[in-house]
């Protein structure tokens, strides 16, 4: 069984919904930020990132919001699927460290 | 390529007992990372390697070692484990070139010490 995410923010959202998940970021000096997705019992796995310089980046039904000025980050996710179930991690980087700082995480449920 | 690997997916460990947890990866990535994860909370780094031979110190290092004699391969060494170190632990690896700072992780390996 999991053990990652048991006492995580938790949010539900039905079948086919956009989602939102918010990060605070702690660092003003990070430029770089990545959101990342862990099923159960796997390693993230990487979803989309944004730069410092960029205020909004979108793939692939999911976007990505960063407003600097009160250092948050949000990944919107459009027509959530079961498939989406899972843990969301933001993590910041200051380029030219390499070190990343990961967020707490929120899980993710789909609703039939 | 089979990515990032690490070995063993699960360990019981006695309080006391030492152990390496393996990981490799076949991306030539000159950076590689080890974070633990605890139950309910994000991940922290244990130790990071800009290339082989150079290692440095993350947010948790206390209780652990590292060695990176190759691109390819990144051991962390527990010694003299304590029940503080039940987590799961992933490897990683990247290559920011170009800018680009994707992380790849490993499966991760899930330790108990009692």
């Amino acid at each position: 069984g999991e053990s990652v995410g048991l006492h995580l923010p938790t949010l539900s959202v039905q079948e086919g919904d956009n989602s939102i998940i918010n990060c605070a970021y702690s660092n003003s000096a990070s430029d770089y930020f990545i959101w990342y997705k862990q099923e159960s019992g796997k390693g993230p796995q990487f979803i989309i990132d944004i730069r410092s310089n960029m205020d909004k980046r979108q793939g692939q039904r999911v976007t990505v919001l960063l407003n600097k000025t009160v250092k948050h980050l949000s990944l919107q996710i459009a027509a959530t699927q079961p498939g989406d179930s899972a843990v969301y991690f933001c993590a910041e980087i200051i380029t030219g460290t390499y070190k990343y700082i990961f967020g707490t995480g929120t899980r993710l449920k789909v609703l039939a | 390529n089979a990515g990032v690997t690490q070995t063993p997916k699960f360990r019981i460990l006695k309080i006391g007992q030492s152990m390496t947890l393996q990981c490799a990866q076949d991306m030539n990535h000159n950076y590689m990372y080890w974070y633990r994860q605890d139950p309910g909370m994000g991940l922290k780094l244990i130790y990071y390697s800009v290339g082989a031979g150079i290692t440095d110190k993350g947010e948790v290092p206390n209780g652990y070692n590292v060695s990176r004699s190759t691109t390819e391969d990144f051991p962390l060494r527990l010694e003299l484990a304590a029940p503080s170190q039940t987590s799961v632990y992933f490897c990683a690896s990247t290559n920011p070139g170009q800018g680009v700072y994707e992380q790849y992780f490993g499966p991760g390996t899930r330790l108990t010490v009692t």
